[in-house]
């Protein structure tokens, strides 16, 4: 079953422009949510990362946005680079589950 | 190294062939994880071990997958009598946190690309 889900498959911005990926879960007991990002022939890279008690975290350019109510996260990307064209991955933690769940990944890119 | 390392990067297997896939976590991390990954998916989690011990095994997807961290450190993922369902990048990945993922970032290997013919 997939508990966490990411339904566009890809994403293309101008560069400048806002990136917004988007995220759901199903899964209520997720308590801790993480964006990853990947480019090809390598590992996924921790990009950012909030907790349930928050609704909103920011670094740099990179904000995640979550929304409990509606089991709802987004990453926003802003301004958007040709350099973060990559795989981003959404992920999702629980204290009582040892595995972190996995979207299927959106490949964004950013044209010059 | 600084990073986790995986070994071997790309592996061509025949049908029935066993295959013993090779991760070297971050030294100190006490969490290693182990995901598949097919081709246009997300990682889909096999087994975590903390330290030695193999905590969770049940994302294995059948008994022909075995994975095994004797000394709490390297682990090898071993399939036997591979089959063409098997083709998949194996990531590996480790952890800080003795408390599962949840408290902090999983740092991934760059995977070990299985093909089965």
């Amino acid at each position: 079953d997939q508990q966490v889900k990411q339904n566009s498959p890809s994403l293309s911005v101008q560069e400048g422009r806002i990136s917004i990926l988007n995220c759901d879960y199903t899964n209520s007991m997720f308590d801790y949510f993480l964006w990853y990002k990947k480019y090809p022939a390598e590992g996924p890279t921790f990009l950012i990362s909030i907790s349930s008690i928050k609704d909103k975290n920011e670094d740099g350019r990179f904000t995640v946005f979550l929304n409990k109510s509606a089991k709802h996260l987004s990453l926003h990307i802003v301004p958007s680079q040709p350099g973060d064209s990559a795989v981003y991955f959404c992920a999702a933690s629980a204290l009582v589950i040892n595995d972190m769940r996995f979207g299927a990944g959106t490949r964004l890119t950013v044209k010059p | 190294g600084a990073g986790v390392s995986q070994s071997p990067r790309y592996k061509v297997a025949k049908r029935g062939q066993d295959v013993a896939l090779r991760c070297d976590p971050i030294s100190g991390h006490v969490s290693l994880f182990w995901y598949q990954q097919a081709l246009g998916q997300g990682p889909e989690f096999l087994t975590y071990f903390q330290n030695e011990a193999q905590l969770d095994k049940s994302g294995l997807p059948s008994d022909r997958f075995f994975a095994e961290r004797p000394e709490g450190s390297v682990s090898t993922l071993k399939i036997q009598r591979t089959q063409q369902e098997d083709s998949a990048v194996y990531l590996c990945a480790s952890s800080l946190s003795m408390q599962g993922p949840n408290t902090g970032e999983l740092f991934f290997g760059e995977g070990s690309r299985l093909t089965v013919l």
